[in-house]
């Protein structure tokens, strides 16, 4: 049963809080991308990795921090620096090349306490 | 389980034909249905939709959203090669479904 899943589907962050969101992928794609949604917008990348130990800056990278040592894997932190965390986070994969279709898993809310 | 289904897979048009994209889904506690273009990197914000009936329209493309019979069409009127992408609905619960999207090439 191939996929992607994130976890927690909920999150919540005290202030000053480090947190990481958990996404994986079983469906051997190369690519991974970091997406965040807020109330009535649309998508924001945030981070993206197109081969594993390799990984590129997104629209709104500042105060996230992501890692790629597996290629099933590609956890995104949230740093004390993210000053407005809370939001919907989305977790997608697609195969190598840019305007693959991308797959996205069901995400993660994050609510700061 | 929750599954959001689109048709056609995929589809090829030539510039100026009119499109029309289906989403349909099966969710429990529905929020809101949103459609995406994708083209390169980041989904592009489309529509949101959150009332039945309701036409929402930018441009050439319009979508309406029907909660009764529980679908989405995304219509593009006079097609340009600009229009060609992968069209992505989602369905906002708790968390979000996306569907497996619908791939549109338009000829010159």
């Amino acid at each position: 049963d191939g996929g992607i899943t994130q976890s927690p589907k909920y999150l919540f962050r005290k202030e000053g809080q480090n947190v990481t969101l958990s996404c994986e992928q079983n469906l051997n794609h190369d690519a991974m991308y970091w997406y965040r949604q807020d109330p009535g917008q649309g998508l924001r990348l945030i981070y993206y990795s197109q081969i594993v130990n390799d990984f590129q800056k997104g629209d709104i990278a500042e105060g996230y921090s992501v890692s790629r040592e597996k290629k099933e894997s590609f956890p995104l932190t949230v740093t004390s620096a993210q000053k407005n965390p809370t939001a919907f986070y989305l977790c997608a994969s697609s195969r190598a090349g840019l305007g693959k279709t991308q797959y996205f898993g069901p995400g993660t809310r994050l609510l700061v306490l | 389980e929750d599954k959001v289904v689109q048709s056609p897979l995929s589809l090829v048009v030539h510039e100026g034909d009119t499109v029309t994209l289906n989403c349909s889904y099966e969710v429990t506690n529905f929020r809101s249905l949103l459609w995406y273009k994708q083209e390169k990197k980041a989904p592009t914000f489309l529509f949101m939709l959150t009332s039945s009936g309701i036409e929402k329209k930018s441009g050439r493309l319009s979508s309406i959203l029907d909660k009764k019979e529980l679908f989405s069409i995304l219509n593009i009127t006079a097609t340009q090669t600009g229009d060609s992408a992968v069209y992505l609905c989602a369905v906002e619960l708790d968390d979000m479904r996306f569907g497996a999207g619908t791939r549109l090439t338009v000829k010159p």
